[in-house]
């Protein structure tokens, strides 16, 4: 049972490149979320899933676009990199119950991302 | 925006000492949760705890407390006899339950000194 990963660990790209980060989850959680963490401003939400199929925009959903096309899988794409989205990212997922997103999210290791 | 604010950004205590992290929120939401996460140098986020708007009763695990208070809108996180290992940055975050957001707080660096 790995949990939450993500591919790559790290990437650097050049500014105006694009790229997809991969978030797999194999705990069979409904909700799925991406967050950047910057220093000093904690984790902030750019995009989330609450299902196969699902999307919806965060707190700083501009310059991202992301995909849920299976359960397991959330995508993180970056079309036209610019250095303010330098920064470290964050996959999580959680267990929807009947009451609601209230479950416990639990993280992957991080992306760190350096856009020159 | 609800905040919630980790007012101590750093914190250093020498091994041993018991140190308490602050955090205090805001929340128009009736029902809500409160999380406490560990950063380690590693850069992984770890789980620490878990407390529903509608629990207030405090709790203790080893060498790590929470209290929370509703009445002054606080979810507090202490260390007993603090180990180097506890060197971290900790983050605290709050779930309404009406939203599917986690807000976290700006976190604190705790550094345990031998």
């Amino acid at each position: 049972n790995a949990g939450v990963t993500q591919t790559p660990k790290f990437r650097v790209l050049k500014t105006g490149q694009s790229m997809t980060l991969l978030c797999a989850q194999d705990m069979n959680h409904e909700y799925m979320y991406w967050y950047r963490q910057d220093p000093g401003m904690g984790l902030r939400l750019i995009h989330y899933s609450v299902g196969e199929g699902t999307t919806a925009k965060g707190e700083v959903p501009d310059g991202y676009n992301v995909s849920r096309l299976k359960k397991q899988n959330f995508l993180l794409g970056l079309e036209s990199a610019a250095p303010s989205q330098t920064s470290v990212y964050f996959c999580a997922s959680s267990y929807a119950v009947s009451a609601g997103p209230t479950d416990t999210q639990y993280f992957g290791p991080g992306t760190r991302l350096t856009v020159l | 925006a609800q905040k919630v604010t980790q007012a101590q950004t750093e914190i250093s205590v020498v091994e041993k000492e018991d140190v308490t992290l602050d955090c205090v929120y805001e929340t128009r939401d009736t029902t809500y949760y409160l999380f406490w996460y560990k950063q380690p140098p590693s850069g992984e986020l770890v789980f620490l705890i878990r407390r529903n708007s509608f629990d207030e009763q405090n709790e203790i695990s080893g060498r790590y407390s929470w209290n929370f208070q509703k009445s002054t809108s606080s979810f507090n996180f202490t260390i007993t006899a603090s180990q180097v290992v506890d060197s971290a940055v900790y983050f605290c975050a709050r779930l309404s339950g009406s939203a599917r957001q986690l807000t976290f707080g700006s976190g604190t660096q705790l550094t345990v000194l031998p």
